[in-house]
């Protein structure tokens, strides 16, 4: 059974630092691994997907990585800003069912200026 | 491309009645579907997974016949929470898969159920 699991829980941190946001899972047998964005009472909004092929995705400012083997994946914030302020998520799939994702319980990130 | 859409965005009813959520992949055929829960201040719990033209398959806990789930066609799943109770209350958030291929979901904005 898949298990994801988000440290730290939560990260306050001033304005132009750089951070790194961790994600492990217990089933390594995964196809991809997602990382979402979630604003207070809004939807999710999809940063990176990491195919297991891959080892890492960047997009602007974000960077994720993924070691299947030892079971991590890690999302690096390079220079944060106010407007990342929000929840990371970390998805992984379930073992067997057709795309059934399993969530991390986030990572609430406070960057003030 | 890849847009999903939930309607409505928001809905408050009374305690008994049913309401209905609509989930809909506007610029892609979706032959799978998911809906999940989220309560406040946790993550997202998937519900059931929902195929077109079949039955959907609902995860451990969850009272198919509480959370009704139809995928008519490629385009539309919907959600009806049968009887609300002020404990169905939460964020109702669904997903799809493009049938043409790729292993990525894509998400919809979510529905706030408040039940008084």
């Amino acid at each position: 059974k898949q298990e994801v699991t988000q440290i730290p829980a939560a990260l306050s941190v001033p304005e132009g630092e750089n951070l790194v946001l961790n994600c492990s899972f217990t089933d390594s047998a995964i196809y991809n691994l997602q990382w979402f964005r979630q604003d207070p009472g809004k939807g999710l909004t999809s940063l990176l997907l990491i195919q297991s092929s891959q080892r890492e995705q960047t997009s602007g400012r974000l960077n994720a990585s993924l070691d299947k083997s030892s079971g991590r994946s890690t999302l690096y914030i390079a220079a944060s800003q106010p407007g990342d302020s929000a929840t990371y998520l970390c998805a992984a799939p379930s073992g067997g069912g057709y795309n059934k994702l399993i969530f991390g319980a986030g990572t609430r990130l406070a960057v003030h200026p | 491309g890849a847009v999903v859409s939930q309607h409505p965005s928001r809905v408050i009813c009374k305690s008994g009645t049913s309401v209905k959520i609509e989930c809909r992949s506007l610029d892609f055929q979706a032959t799978t579907m998911f809906w999940y829960r989220q309560f406040p201040k946790q993550s997202l719990m998937l519900m059931a997974t929902s195929n077109e033209g079949s039955k959907a398959t609902y995860e451990q806990g969850v009272e198919k016949d509480k959370f009704l789930i139809n995928h008519a066609s490629l385009t539309l799943s919907t959600l009806t929470v049968t009887s609300a109770h002020p404990e169905d209350s939460s964020f109702y958030i669904c997903s799809a898969v493009r049938t043409s291929g790729g292993n990525e979901q894509f998400f919809g904005p979510g529905t706030r159920l408040t039940v008084l």
